[in-house]
């Protein structure tokens, strides 16, 4: 059973479309970071969010911290080719020395 | 900068086998992470390093030792092979928040 459970696990859409990632669990996270994943390489930091409730935008990318610092979203507007990839939520229980990372979402945007 | 870099990136090795995965990073980070990754599971922490001198077991230590040899290198041993132990093996490190950046991974099939 993992700490943090994210939804959907595979999404397919067209370009121009929009999407929600999901990232929940029953602990209170200090923290919670969003990453990204191309095949072959290591994943890649997007955000980082730490107070509950706060919402972070980058670019066309909306990310969301529960107000009880439980659960986390990912947002993406009019999502483009460029945006396929594997997008992995990750939390921080108590101090910064143990991760727990959600099974991930394979994000593949059609053109 | 190189940031984290990991060698080998692939090996092959029979049931059995011993072989030590090396990672280095060169940002002064102070701490330092082996995570492995299999197909629907995102990413789980084997052992972490909170600072030079300092080792500690994650979420899946079973099989696995590790060094924090300096500041700068971590690696990972495993001292007999088992094929439950395929998997993509990435390093990390953070200075002391919660971001982290990651290798590129070792591929590592156990035959």
């Amino acid at each position: 059973t993992q700490l943090l459970e994210q939804s959907p696990q595979f999404l397919s859409i067209q370009e121009g479309e929009n999407l929600t990632v999901y990232c929940n669990s029953s602990s209170v996270f200090s923290s919670l970071q969003w990453y990204r994943q191309e095949p072959g390489e290591g994943p890649v930091l997007l955000v980082t969010v730490v107070t509950g409730g706060e919402v972070k935008k980058l670019k066309r990318l909306t990310f969301q911290f529960g107000d009880a610092r439980k659960d986390s979203s990912l947002h993406i507007t009019a999502a483009q080719t460029g945006d396929t990839g594997l997008y992995l939520c990750a939390g921080v229980v108590g101090n910064f020395n143990k991760f727990y990372f959600g099974s991930g979402t394979k994000l593949n945007v059609k053109p | 900068n190189a940031g984290v870099t990991q060698t080998p990136k692939f090996q092959v090795l029979k049931t059995g086998q011993s072989m030590t995965l090396q990672c280095a990073q060169d940002m002064n980070h102070n701490s330092m992470y082996w995570y492995r990754q299999d197909p629907g599971m995102g990413l789980r922490l084997i052992y972490y390093s909170a600072s030079e001198g300092t080792t500690d077991k994650g979420e899946v230590p079973n099989g696995y030792n590790v060094s924090r040899l300096n500041k700068r290198e971590f690696s990972l041993r495993l001292e007999s092979a088992a094929p439950s132990q395929t998997s993509v093996y990435f390093c990390a490190s953070t200075e002391s928040g919660p971001e982290q950046y990651f290798g590129p991974g070792t591929r590592l099939t156990v035959t």
